[in-house]
């Protein structure tokens, strides 16, 4: 079985730059998940979809971060203008069905450097 | 406001012997609890999990432990090995995801 799939790996940009990150779940997986680690930290959810839904988004900052899941399947995360505090490791995850019951089964993440 | 804590950001145990990850909670509304084992430019991966209606779920060498009234979880690693070096989460389920901070844990050979 495929894992979570995410692209870049690594991203380096300047402050007031774009940049967009890719996530693939794994087949059949209803539940999408966009988390932020910053370093030292433990992983802090951004936004949950339920299959091309929004469940959650209430940690996103809107004002600059946005993130779409077309058609259910793959999503991608946003943001612009990035800000220096932006730079953290990006990790998705999906899982079979919501939260708590459901093992969430996580991407290699994306590490964002913004200069 | 952090939810779900993780006090100790190290430990170091000699293999073979038991490793005690701690985590404490805030929220007496969570109704599930997992822990997750990092290893570096890797995602996290689930190890454990626990109904907020059990006080100890077992698999294999990993043990974790529920006090309620505590508000308050521990996962056990008998015997520790080597490979079990790693960061681990605990996490809490309720209406969101909540992680601690992470403890890095080290078995020493």
């Amino acid at each position: 079985e495929a894992g979570v799939a995410q692209s870049p790996r690594y991203k380096i940009i300047e402050k007031r730059q774009s940049v967009a990150f890719w996530c693939n779940p794994i087949s059949g997986h209803a539940t999408l998940y966009w988390y932020q680690q910053i370093l030292g930290q433990g992983p802090k959810l951004l936004i949950q979809f339920q299959n091309n839904g929004v469940v959650d988004d209430s940690q996103l900052p809107k004002d600059r971060f946005s993130a779409e899941r077309l058609k259910g399947v793959d999503s991608t995360l946003k943001i612009q203008p990035a800000k220096l505090e932006d730079s953290a490791v990006y990790l998705c995850a999906s899982s079979l069905g919501l939260a708590g019951t459901y093992e969430q089964f996580f991407g290699p993440g994306t590490r964002l450097t913004v200069l | 406001d952090q939810q779900v804590k993780q006090n100790s950001p190290s430990l170091s145990v000699q293999e073979g012997r038991i490793s005690i990850l701690n985590c404490d909670y805030t929220n007496s509304m969570f109704d599930y609890f997992l822990w997750y084992k990092k290893y570096p430019a890797e995602g996290p991966t689930f190890l454990i999990s626990i109904s907020s209606i059990k006080d100890k779920n077992e698999d294999g060498r990993f043990t974790v432990f529920l006090n309620k009234s505590a508000k308050h979880l521990s996962l056990h690693i008998v015997p520790s090995q080597p490979g079990d070096s790693a960061v681990y989460f605990c996490a809490a389920s309720g209406n969101q995801f909540y992680f601690g901070t992470g403890t890095s844990l080290t078995v020493i050979p």
